[in-house]
């Protein structure tokens, strides 16, 4: 059964003290893994996907790499305004269903 | 202008009575879905269209039914609206050839009382 699961479920972090947010998943043949952001009260937005082990995105202060087995989200130098819910999601090859994980809560402080 | 808009963003009403929830997007895109988020933030899809035809569904209650008049708009009706239905609903939209990135809406958050 296809599966992803994220952690740490929360994270807080000063501003500026870089971290990386995991995601591992489970799934036969897969067609892609993605990343969102989700701020409160708000609707996922879409922030990479990545098709292939050794794969990398890069965007302002984000960074996600892919594994066969696991995705990092790298979080360079955090500004209060990244701290949001950050959700990983994986499509199956031959699917047009996303499995998502629960996500996890980052909080940057000041 | 949104992308993908729904209505409406809040709904509270009591177990038994039906409600609707529109969604619309104005993307060009030709796949619109449901997901359910619960309060642990666990979205799970619960309806796809491509085309206004149904190309997923996953086990929900049948009291959920889905209707998608053109592929612009995708509609969720819920009958017999009972407490577990407390959650945020959300509507995608993606193309389906590429079908790499779902925009989502900003959610219609119901509470059955």
């Amino acid at each position: 059964e296809d599966q992803v699961t994220q952690s740490p479920e929360a994270l807080r972090l000063q501003e500026g003290e870089s971290s990386s947010l995991n995601c591992s998943y489970t799934v036969s043949g897969l067609r892609g893994l993605f990343w969102y952001r989700q701020d409160p009260g708000k609707g996922p937005e879409f922030l990479f996907t990545l098709y292939s082990a050794g794969e990398e995105k890069e965007k302002e202060r984000l960074k996600a790499t892919l594994t066969k087995k696991e995705s990092f989200l790298h979080i360079t130098a955090p500004k209060p305004e990244d701290s949001a819910t950050y959700l990983c999601a994986v499509r199956r090859t031959g699917t047009y269903k996303y499995i998502f994980g629960t996500g996890t809560r980052l909080k940057v402080l000041a | 202008d949104t992308a993908v808009s729904q209505t409406p963003k809040y709904l509270v009403t009591q177990m038994g009575n039906d409600k609707s929830i529109k969604c619309e997007q104005n993307l060009g895109h030709d796949t619109m879905y449901w997901y359910k988020q619960d309060s642990k933030k666990f979205l799970k899809i619960m309806f796809s269209y491509n085309n206004k035809e149904l190309i997923i569904n996953e086990t929900v209650p049948n009291r959920f039914s889905p209707k998608s008049p053109d592929k612009a708009h995708l509609n969720l009706h819920i009958n017999s609206l009972e407490l577990g239905d407390s959650a945020v609903y959300f509507c995608a939209s993606s193309l389906f050839q590429d079908g790499e990135k779902l925009f989502f809406g900003s959610g219609t958050q119901l509470s059955v009382l």
